[in-house]
Formats: C-alpha cells, sequence, structure tokens
C-alpha cells in the first residue's frame, strides 16, 4: 500500500476554473503535509504547508487538511495556463526526518 | 542570495564509471537530502544527513554513497554498482527538526544523469 496516493492525471480545467488536486495517505502519525508544484524539468517548489485541520488560503491557493479522513487536498482558483504543471503531495510524520512524496497530479488549464 | 546549488546541470556516465554530483547551500541548513525522480513515479529518498558526518540511508541506497564533511556539502557519488542510473537527480535541505516551516524542503535545480 503507497503511503502517499494522488491521481498522476492529467486534470483538465479551464481556464477562470477551479482545480482541486486530491491527496490521501495512511499513517495515521503524519503531522506535516506539504504541496509543491513542478514544471516539466524542473525542480519542485513549495507552494503551501498545512499542519492543522481547517483550510489555510494563500493567494488563490488553499489547502485543506482532514486528519480524521487522512486526507489533505489543494484548491487553486482563477486557474490560469501558467499554472499548469505537476502538483506533488509530500508528508511528514512526526518525529521523523523523512518526507513521503506522492506521484504526484499533471494540471492542465486550457486557455 | 541564499540557496541551493547543483553540478553539473547534465552528466553522462559510461559503464562502469563512478560519477559525483555536487549539492551545496549557503541556507545554513542542518539537514540535507538526496531524491532520485523518474518518469511516472514520485520523489524516491536515497540518503539524507541531520548534520555533519552523519547520513542515513534512504529507501533506495544502494549502488550510491554521499558524505557530509561540512554544513554546505553533501555529494552524491552514482557508483558502477547502481545499473540504472539513468534519472533527474534532486538535493534538498531543511532546517532540522521542529515544528513549523522550518520542516519544508527546499530544492535545488537537479541534475539529469544520462548513461551513454
Amino acid at each position: 500500500q503507497k503511503e502517499v496516493e494522488q491521481n498522476s492525471g492529467p486534470l483538465s480545467v479551464p481556464e477562470g476554473a477551479i482545480a482541486s488536486l486530491n491527496c490521501t495517505y495512511s499513517d495515521r502519525g503524519s503531522q506535516s503535509f506539504f504541496w509543491y508544484r513542478q514544471y516539466s524539468g524542473k525542480s519542485p517548489e513549495l507552494i503551501m504547508f498545512i499542519y492543522s485541520n481547517g483550510d489555510k488560503e494563500d493567494g488563490r491557493f488553499t489547502a485543506q487538511l482532514n486528519k480524521a479522513s487522512q486526507y489533505v487536498s489543494l484548491l487553486i482558483r482563477d486557474s490560469q495556463p501558467s499554472d499548469s504543471a505537476t502538483y506533488l503531495c509530500a508528508v511528514k510524520v512526526w518525529g521523523y526526518q523523512k518526507v513521503t512524496f506522492g506521484i504526484g497530479t499533471k494540471l492542465q488549464v486550457i486557455p | 542570495d541564499g540557496g541551493i546549488t547543483q553540478s553539473p546541470k547534465y552528466l553522462f556516465r559510461k559503464e562502469g564509471q563512478n560519477v559525483t554530483l555536487s549539492c551545496e547551500q549557503n541556507l545554513n541548513h542542518d539537514a540535507m537530502y538526496w531524491y532520485r525522480q523518474d518518469p511516472g513515479q514520485g520523489l524516491r529518498l536515497i540518503y539524507y544527513s541531520q548534520i555533519v558526518n552523519d547520513f542515513q540511508k534512504g529507501d533506495i541506497a544502494e549502488g550510491y554513497s554521499v558524505s557530509r564533511e561540512k554544513k554546505e556539502s553533501f555529494p552524491l557519488t552514482v557508483t558502477s554498482a547502481q545499473k540504472n542510473p539513468t534519472a533527474f537527480y534532486l538535493c534538498a535541505s531543511t532546517d532540522g527538526v521542529g515544528s513549523g516551516s522550518q520542516e519544508t524542503q527546499y530544492f535545488g535545480p537537479g541534475t539529469r544523469l544520462l548513461v551513454l
């Protein structure tokens, strides 16, 4: 069983729409949750991190965490073609230095 | 500017050859990591180091070796024992154990290793 699961996509949304990216994890000891964006051929760059249940907003991005259901999601409002990339979900378990990454969801924003 | 640098950007390895990938950071971070990324797969941890002169194997350490003689540097050697080394290699750092954003990993630009 994979520790961090994401749908590889591609997820296609029209420009201006809301893109919803989902991630589930298996370890209930998971404490820290990260979303990274990775453009083709480039390294991942951090979008947001979240630690507490609920929503966390930063500009057009909202991260949502539900520890009881073991999922974390990323919403992108007013999607732009420049948002087209692969989005990686990452999870860190308390007390461990390792971070586990999902395979990433490829997002395509159609102009 | 603070950041993580990796070199070279592209590296070609011949059969039976050991090659070393460089990773340097000036963020004063304690912990450093090496990941491998293959198409359609997530990042897989090769080695990590929490402090100087100490490092731990990750999930796919076979065929790789590292050293951590300085806080700023964490080079990765891909040995001839690694039979399928073609991949995108990413170095990351974080300022160590603790709560808050300090746990966030920041990545270098990556090195793409190809086998001739």
